[in-house]
């Protein structure tokens, strides 16, 4: 099976642009979930979506938002960049909607805003 | 509520010792509990996981850890350390029940002495 999927690889943006990232998961998984990774705040949560319907929302600005189509693909969008938006963007797929599901994670998108 | 804490940020020892990996858990119910090893520039990959049953739980690479519920600990060990175990790796947690986001540890990365 082919992994978890992510575009771009690599985005440079300005700030007060918009961007959106696109996620394929793994054939046959339902979830989704969408994580930044910086040096300095590490790995933090932004949102899950399982069947299209977002799960559970992290402590992020309105300006992130992401959906879910019903091929389980996801996309997230971020308005009005700001330079501290720069980070690496991580999806992970799981089959379900399992809490113990192994999340599976793709290479993820390295977004830097100028 | 849950969260996560890796002790050491970097960690350095000799190819061929033991490696000890520390992580602290809190979680109000019982939690699954994750460990994912990151190589530069790539995404993360599941090492181990411990959801019920046995405490002591084998991953790849010879990876083990077990879970100790009255030190709430998870720690990550392997006997021997090998050039290639050098990267960023992140213990997680994720409450069992309800629709709970998984929380990582803020990551320790590992340096390996030839």
């Amino acid at each position: 099976k082919a992994g978890v999927t992510q575009t771009p690889r690599y985005l440079i943006k300005t700030r007060g642009q918009q961007v959106t990232l696109s996620c394929s998961p793994i054939s046959g998984h339902r979830s989704v979930s969408w994580y930044q990774q910086t040096p300095g705040q590490g790995l933090q949560f932004l949102f899950e979506y399982f069947s299209e319907t977002q799960r559970n929302k992290g402590n992020f600005p309105g300006r992130f938002s992401g959906r879910q189509f019903s091929n389980s693909r996801s996309e997230m969008n971020v308005s009005t960049l700001e330079l501290g938006d720069s980070a690496l963007y991580l999806c992970a797929s799981s089959p379900g909607q399992g809490t113990a599901d192994t999340q599976y994670f793709g290479p993820g998108t390295r977004l830097t805003v100028l | 509520a849950q969260s996560v804490t890796q002790l050491g940020s970097h960690v350095s020892v000799s190819e061929g010792a033991l490696v000890l990996l520390r992580c602290n858990y809190s979680s109000s119910v019982p939690p699954y509990l994750f460990w994912y090893v990151q190589y530069p520039n790539q995404g993360l990959q599941l090492l181990l996981k411990y959801t019920t049953g046995a405490t002591l739980v084998k991953g790849i690479n010879g990876f083990e850890a077990e879970f100790k519920k009255s030190e709430t600990s998870f720690h990550l060990t392997k006997p021997s350390a090998h050039m290639s175990d050098a990267a960023e790796y992140f213990c997680a947690v994720r409450s069992s029940g309800g629709y709970q986001k998984v929380t990582f540890g803020t990551g320790t990365k590992l340096q390996v002495i030839p």
